[in-house]
């Protein structure tokens, strides 16, 4: 089985740097996803890591370790569009390797 | 323009009835899904099809049932034996396969019963 942990809320100021870690259990991985939603509506994509390391994507950046079980979202100089629940979650292998097992999310409320 | 349409936005219906969630892609993606998410909750999995005419359970499917008889399409039956369906519904497909690809979401059905 998948088990998934994510801090339920954080807050942070306009412009600042906030670090949403992940950590989770698996029976198998096959890399994890990172995903931002806005209370209302669908998840939309913001990055994949597969492989140990940064993957930076413009203001946003993933890191995942494997070997920890490990994974932060860093988003950097906050603007108030970025409030949204960011959801971690995690691929299976084999047969299992088409489903997400995700956390329950981390709101973030970017204060002017 | 290609996507993934669930419809209707807002449903509501009386407890004991059956209802049906529509999703219907024409990304021409082989892999769809269905997800349940309650407030200020993740998401669950309920179904998954990987190909036409195949579909498996995920980890909460009791009270549920699809098909997927066309590539195009995989609705959700909600049934009289969900315990508690008031819920947000999220339809997502993707390319399939063993490659890294992500899902991509539809934009979810609020189903309220009562």
């Amino acid at each position: 089985g998948q088990n998934i942990d994510q801090p339920t809320e954080m807050t942070a100021t306009e412009g600042a740097i906030v670090q949403i870690n992940c950590t989770y259990q698996t029976s198998g991985f096959n890399g994890l996803f990172w995903y931002q939603q806005h209370a209302g509506e669908a998840p939309t994509f913001l990055s994949y890591n597969v492989l140990d390391g940064l993957e930076e994507k413009g203001r946003f950046s993933s890191f995942l370790s494997r070997s920890k079980g490990y994974s932060y979202l860093l988003l950097k100089e906050l603007q108030m569009k970025d409030s949204a629940s960011y959801l971690c979650a995690v691929r299976g292998l084999g047969a299992a390797g088409n489903k997400l097992t995700f956390g329950g999310g981390t709101r973030v409320l970017v204060k002017p | 323009d290609g996507g993934i349409t669930q419809s209707p936005k807002y449903l509501f219906r009386k407890e004991g009835q059956n209802v049906t969630l529509s999703c219907e892609q024409n990304l021409n993606h082989d892999a769809m899904y269905w997800y349940r998410q309650d407030p200020g909750q993740g998401l669950r999995l309920i179904y998954y099809s990987q190909i036409v005419n195949d579909f498996q359970k995920g980890d909460i499917a009791e009270g549920y049932s699809v098909s997927r008889e066309k590539k195009e399409s995989f609705p959700l039956t909600v049934t009289s034996a969900q315990k508690n369906p008031t819920a947000f519904y999220l339809c997502a497909t993707s390319l399939g396969g063993q490659g890294s690809y992500e899902q991509y979401f539809g934009p979810g059905t609020r189903l309220t019963v009562t």
